[in-house]
C-alpha cells in the first residue's frame, strides 16, 4: 500500500535557526497537504500542493512540491519559539482513494 | 461556521468494555474520517465516510467499526476494548477527498 514517510522525526533549533522537514511518498500524489498540531492540539490545516513542482509561501514558511509528485518539503526561516509543535505531511492518492499521513516531524524551539 | 465538534472530549474505560465516540462536522461537509493518534505513532487512519458509506478503511480489526448518518455526523465504535486502544481519537471533516481536514478537538480514551 501507500506509504508516506517524514524526516527526520524530530528536530531541535535554536530560536532564529532554520528548519526543514521532508516527505517523500512511495507512489505519485495527486496533491499534498500539510499540517501543523500544537502540543496539545489537534491538526490545523497549513497549505496544499497540486501542481508538479510547485512552490507556495506563507510568510516565513516556505512548501515545496517536487517534480515528480513524490516528495515534498517544508521549511521554516528563522524560527520562533511560536513554531512549536507537529508538522504533517499528508499525500492524496487518488487510485487508493484515500490520504495518507507521514509520522510528522516535531519541532522544539530553544529561545 | 462552526467547527468539528467531538463528544466526550475525555473518556476513562476499563478492559473489555465498549465506547462509543461522536463526531459532529463541520456544516456542509460530507466527508467525515477517523484517525486513531498515539505519541510516537503518528496519525493512523481509521476510516472515512461521505453521504453515510465507509469508502476507506485503514488497518484495524474489527473491534472497530463506524457509521454516517443521513446529517453526516459519524460515530465510532470500539468494542472488547484493550490497554492498547488508549489513544486520542480524532475525527476530521472536509468537503471532499481533494480538499483539506478540517480536525476537531478529540477525544481521548483511557483504558485501564
Amino acid at each position: 500500500g501507500q506509504q508516506v514517510m517524514q524526516i527526520p522525526q524530530y528536530q531541535h533549533v535554536q530560536e532564529g535557526e532554520d528548519f526543514t522537514t521532508y516527505c517523500n511518498s512511495s507512489t505519485t500524489l495527486s496533491n499534498i497537504q500539510w499540517y501543523k498540531q500544537r502540543p496539545g492540539g489537534h491538526p490545523v490545516f497549513l497549505i496544499q500542493l497540486v501542481k508538479s513542482g510547485e512552490v507556495k509561501k506563507q510568510k516565513r514558511l516556505t512548501f515545496q512540491f517536487g517534480e515528480a509528485k513524490k516528495n515534498s518539503s517544508l521549511h521554516i526561516t528563522a524560527t520562533q519559539t511560536t513554531d512549536v509543535g507537529t508538522y504533517f505531511c499528508a499525500g492524496l492518492n487518488t487510485n487508493a482513494g484515500k490520504s495518507t499521513f507521514g509520522d510528522g516531524t516535531t519541532l522544539t524551539v530553544k529561545p | 461556521k462552526a467547527g468539528v465538534t467531538q463528544t466526550p472530549r475525555y473518556l476513562i474505560k476499563t478492559r473489555g468494555q465498549q465506547v462509543t465516540l461522536s463526531c459532529s462536522p463541520i456544516s456542509g461537509h460530507r466527508s467525515v474520517s477517523w484517525y486513531q493518534q498515539t505519541p510516537g505513532q503518528g496519525l493512523q487512519f481509521l476510516f472515512e465516510y461521505f453521504s453515510e458509506t465507509q469508502r476507506n478503511k485503514g488497518n484495524f480489526p474489527g473491534r472497530f467499526s463506524g457509521r454516517q448518518f443521513s446529517n453526516s455526523r459519524s460515530e465510532m465504535n470500539v468494542s472488547t476494548l484493550e490497554l492498547g486502544d488508549s489513544a486520542l481519537y480524532l475525527c476530521a471533516s472536509s468537503l471532499g477527498r481533494v480538499n483539506e481536514q478540517f480536525f476537531g478537538p478529540g477525544t481521548r480514551l483511557t483504558v485501564l
